[in-house]
């Protein structure tokens, strides 16, 4: 267990669907990145936040959203999901800028 | 922009030594990371340089050279367990925040 708890582990569901992904932090660590890692690619950076304000935006859809609550957890939203939103969804924390945990991800598939 | 490149495929048999070579592009640099993911599973740290250098921690090492703006894994004593995939990050300059861009990742393949 590395201390991050993302759930749900596996999702399915429908185009035009949306989902809700969550995942709590390790004890102590305020900032909380959540990363798509699509079939045979890397990991590309969607959103960070810091003790609850967005810090940072990389690749992320306009359909996606995010946010972070007062006790740390974050959730990721995904909606309008098209077949192309299909991939795992990592969530990492970290207290220091290069040494990341992640979390197990949820793997969403979207038919 | 920012960018890392590293090869897509090594393959070595237990008990080798092997290297995964990183080179990177940056408009700054705040130190290399390394990470290790087995298939599905999730990216783990390994290790990091922010200095130019070797650092050791068991079987692996991990080099920096800025002015050569390359890095690499170096991987002793292969095991089977050790197959996964590897991959090499920067900090993203170009973000307010602490976010790490990865490179595409090396998968290594380690058979007896």
């Amino acid at each position: 267990d590395s201390g991050v708890t993302q759930t749900p582990k596996h999702l399915i569901t429908a185009t035009g669907q949306r989902v809700t992904l969550r995942c709590s932090p390790r004890s102590g660590d305020l900032s909380v990145y959540w990363y798509q890692q699509s079939l045979d690619q890397g990991l590309q950076f969607l959103i960070q936040y810091y003790n609850g304000e967005e810090r940072a935006k990389g690749n992320i859809l306009e359909r996606f959203s995010a946010q972070q609550f007062p006790d740390l957890h974050s959730e990721l939203n995904l909606s309008s999901l098209e077949l192309g939103d299909s991939a795992l969804y990592f969530c990492a924390s970290s207290a220091t800028d290069y040494g990341y945990t992640f979390g197990s991800g949820t793997r969403l598939t979207v038919v | 922009g920012q960018s890392l490149e590293q090869p897509s495929e090594v393959t070595a048999v237990e008990g080798a030594i092997v290297q995964i070579n990183c080179t990177y592009q940056t408009s700054g640099f705040y130190g290399l990371s390394w990470y290790q993911q087995h298939d599905g599973g999730a990216p783990t740290f390994l290790s990091y340089n922010g200095l130019d250098g070797l650092e050791e921690t068991g079987r692996f090492s991990s080099f920096l050279s800025r002015s050569d703006s390359y890095g690499y894994l170096l991987l002793q004593e292969l095991q089977m367990k050790d197959s996964a995939s590897y991959f090499c990050a920067v900090r993203d300059l170009n973000q307010a925040g602490t976010a790490l861009i990865f490179g595409k990742g090396t998968t290594l393949s380690v058979s007896s």
